[in-house]
């Protein structure tokens, strides 16, 4: 069975702060991960993944994200916050290999202050 | 053009009413996904195939049936709708051959109400 937690449904940032977004998995098998955001009124658009190669994973438009598995977490962080950044964020796991399920979190809506 | 596409991007319907959600793909992609957003929920799976004669349930079925009429297309549909049913319908897909198999691509969504 594999999980995913987020911790934190809205999050809110300055712009020019950091932004840290915390996602917790529980992964029976060594895990794939990947970060998704979901822009207003649109789809889902791949932001980064995690596939068992370096541990720190940079995915695009400044975010990355550092996979810990003495902690099972998969944080997302991006230096310095934009207001584009302004959306909701979405954390899944699979374990991989020939296995289908995507498990996604529940979301963490970023929001951006000026 | 985009490659995943999703027909109607809006539908209001009547409850008991049957309807159809379309999914159209030009990634070469031999799987495909049915996922439901609600606010709060995140994405749950509906139905998923593998190849056009291989259908299998997710977490979610109940309610809904689909349909693969070729590789490239992947249809949702509500027998008879009900207000619970109110969502945020994306499809998704990806390539068992591809360099990066376990990547999902999504669709801009279909935003279905049920009144």
């Amino acid at each position: 069975a594999q999980s995913v937690t987020q911790l934190g449904s809205h999050v809110s940032v300055s712009e020019g702060a950091l932004v840290l977004l915390r996602c917790n998995y529980s992964s029976s098998v060594p895990p794939y991960l990947f970060w998704y955001v979901q822009y207003p009124n649109q789809g889902l658009q791949l932001l980064l993944k995690y596939t068992s190669a370096a541990t720190l994973v940079k995915g695009i438009n400044g975010f990355e994200a550092e996979f810990k598995k003495s902690e099972t977490s998969f944080h997302l962080t991006k230096p310095s916050a934009h207001m584009s950044d302004a959306a909701e964020y979405f954390c899944a796991v699979t374990s991989g290999g020939s296995n289908y399920k995507l498990t996604f979190g529940k979301g963490t809506l970023l929001t951006v202050n000026p | 053009d985009a490659d995943v596409t999703q027909t109607p991007r809006n539908r209001i319907t009547k409850t008991g009413k049957r309807i159809m959600l379309e999914c159209s793909q030009t990634k070469g992609h031999d799987r495909m996904y049915w996922y439901r957003q609600d606010p709060g929920l995140g994405l749950r799976l509906i139905y998923y195939s593998f190849d056009v004669k291989d259908i299998n349930k997710g977490e979610i079925s109940d309610g809904y049936s689909v349909s693969r009429q070729a590789q490239a297309k992947f249809s949702l549909s509500l027998e008879s709708a009900i207000p619970n049913q109110t969502a945020l319908y994306f499809c998704a897909t990806s390539g068992y051959s591809d360099r990066d198999p376990d990547t999902q691509y999504f669709g801009p969504g279909t935003r279905l109400t049920v009144l």
